[in-house]
């Protein structure tokens, strides 16, 4: 079962920081580009980062540039996003997607997991 | 405010058929990139539904298609159902923005 599990959500002070998970198995992670998509409450699906198969190349939207890291480890299946300098704008459900290498649109996608920045 | 404008909502009675449109412009639909489709039913993470523009992912039901033209692309139901009901995205890429995705449209099924 093709199958992709978020950890790491929970309640950060602003300007605090946060490491998420994302764990894959059922398909050949290597051969995917992976995402973080994230849906703050009550609103629509913002792209956060991308990362390529082998992580030769990143993208970042510019609401995250400079504060969140995506990295991944292909031998762990597993993909990281580390987020810095959190804001109360950063809350939201973030989820991780996978896109086959070459292509854009997202399939898998994770349950999500939630991160709320608050005092 | 999203790069791709969606409908804030669309509603149809069971059977009947209903549009979802996703206008763009020169830098990403008019640009020539494919538009995807997502539905997201409530309280579960988004699906798959639509990719490159008119294809349907396996399990996906033939009442549910896709079309582009310029720098817009729609989302069609035929048939509609009352699991129809949800939120539904659509995504592209965007020269400057990198990938991008439409504010979503609640369908109601009445």
């Amino acid at each position: 079962e093709v199958q992709l599990v978020e950890s790491g959500g929970g309640l950060v002070k602003p300007g605090g920081s946060l490491r998420l998970s994302c764990a894959a198995s059922g398909f050949t992670f290597s051969s995917y580009s992976m995402n973080w998509v994230r849906q703050a409450p009550g609103k629509g699906l913002e792209w956060v980062s991308s990362i390529s198969s082998s992580s030769s190349y990143i993208y970042y939207a510019d609401s995250v540039k400079g504060r969140f890291t995506i990295s991944r480890d292909n031998a762990k299946n597993s993909l990281y996003l580390q987020m810095n300098s959190l804001r109360a704008e950063d809350t939201a459900v973030y989820y991780c997607a996978g896109a086959v290498a070459g292509t854009d649109w997202f399939d898998p996608w994770g349950q999500g997991t939630l991160v709320t920045v608050s005092s | 405010q999203s790069v791709l404008t969606q409908p804030p909502s669309v509603s149809g009675a069971p059977g009947q058929r209903v549009t979802i449109s996703c206008t763009g412009s020169s830098s990403n639909i008019g640009a020539g990139y494919d538009v995807h489709w997502y539905q997201q039913l409530p309280g579960t993470a988004p699906k798959l539904l639509i990719y490159g523009n008119s294809n349907r992912p396996s399990g996906v039901p033939d009442r549910f298609s896709g079309s582009k033209s310029g720098t817009s692309a729609s989302l069609a139901i035929t048939g509609l159902q009352a699991e129809d009901e949800a939120d539904y995205y659509c995504q592209s890429y965007d020269s400057s923005l990198r990938r991008v995705f439409g504010g979503g449209t609640k369908l109601t099924v009445l």
